[in-house]
């Protein structure tokens, strides 16, 4: 069975620091992933989306950056956070069927910037 | 550009009323997906619902049951005798069919149910 990790389940990072979150995906190959932010009292956003190694869509113009060195990882990062960083992020996984592909969560990171 | 509106912020009911979430959205594809999303305080998402732009028949599932309206582009979501436990926070989404099929959320609606 499939499953989807995501580390740290929390974090506090000072003002200008840098971040890494990690997803990995068990069970599963080539899926497509992405990366959600939920900022408090806020809807879902999504950041990137990923349909293969080293294929990097970004939606939103901001301070973060995504990377997929492996198939089945997932990463976002930043060099300096900003208090706006703050949010929880949600990684989640998809794998082509030819019809509709669902989307999977991970549990989430909840980072808070201070 | 696809948009989902959930206008209700909050909601706050007795346990054992009836409630119902709204869902409005906006695409240009004729064809799309809709979804309903329960994320307990835990944080995770649970999938609920997945409805294709093509079929129209509303759904019960339980307790839970859902009204989709192509033309007025709504897609609401009914709670019947609500439980303490039906607390959370409620996402409507909307996905394309082809490509990436990137779900676009609401904001979501707070409901609490109280005993």
């Amino acid at each position: 069975s499939q499953t989807i990790h995501q580390w740290p389940a929390t974090l506090v990072q000072p003002v200008g620091s840098p971040l890494s979150l990690e997803c990995t995906v068990e069970g599963t190959s080539n899926p497509n992933l992405y990366w959600y932010r939920q900022a408090a009292g806020r809807g879902l956003q999504l950041l990137f989306y990923s349909v293969g190694i080293g294929q990097i869509s970004s939606e939103v113009p901001q301070n973060l950056s995504a990377s997929r060195p492996q198939d089945r990882q997932f990463i976002l990062s930043s060099k300096k956070l900003l208090l706006s960083d703050s949010g929880f992020y949600l990684c989640a996984w998809s794998v082509d069927s030819g019809s509709y592909n669902e989307q999977f969560f991970g549990p989430g990171t909840r980072l808070t910037v201070l | 550009a696809q948009k989902v509106t959930q206008a209700q912020t909050e909601i706050s009911v007795v346990e054992k009323e009836d409630v119902t979430l709204d869902c409005v959205y906006e695409t240009r594809d004729t064809t799309y997906y809709l979804f309903w999303y329960k994320q307990p305080p835990s944080g995770e998402l649970v999938f609920l619902i997945r409805r294709n732009s093509f079929d129209e028949q509303n759904e019960i599932s339980g307790r839970y049951s859902w009204n989709f309206q192509k033309s007025t582009s709504s897609f609401n979501f009914t709670i019947t005798a609500s439980q303490v436990v039906d607390s959370a926070v409620y996402f409507c989404a909307l996905s394309e069919v082809r490509g990436a099929q990137k779900l676009v959320f609401g904001q979501g609606t707070r409901l609490t149910i109280n005993p």
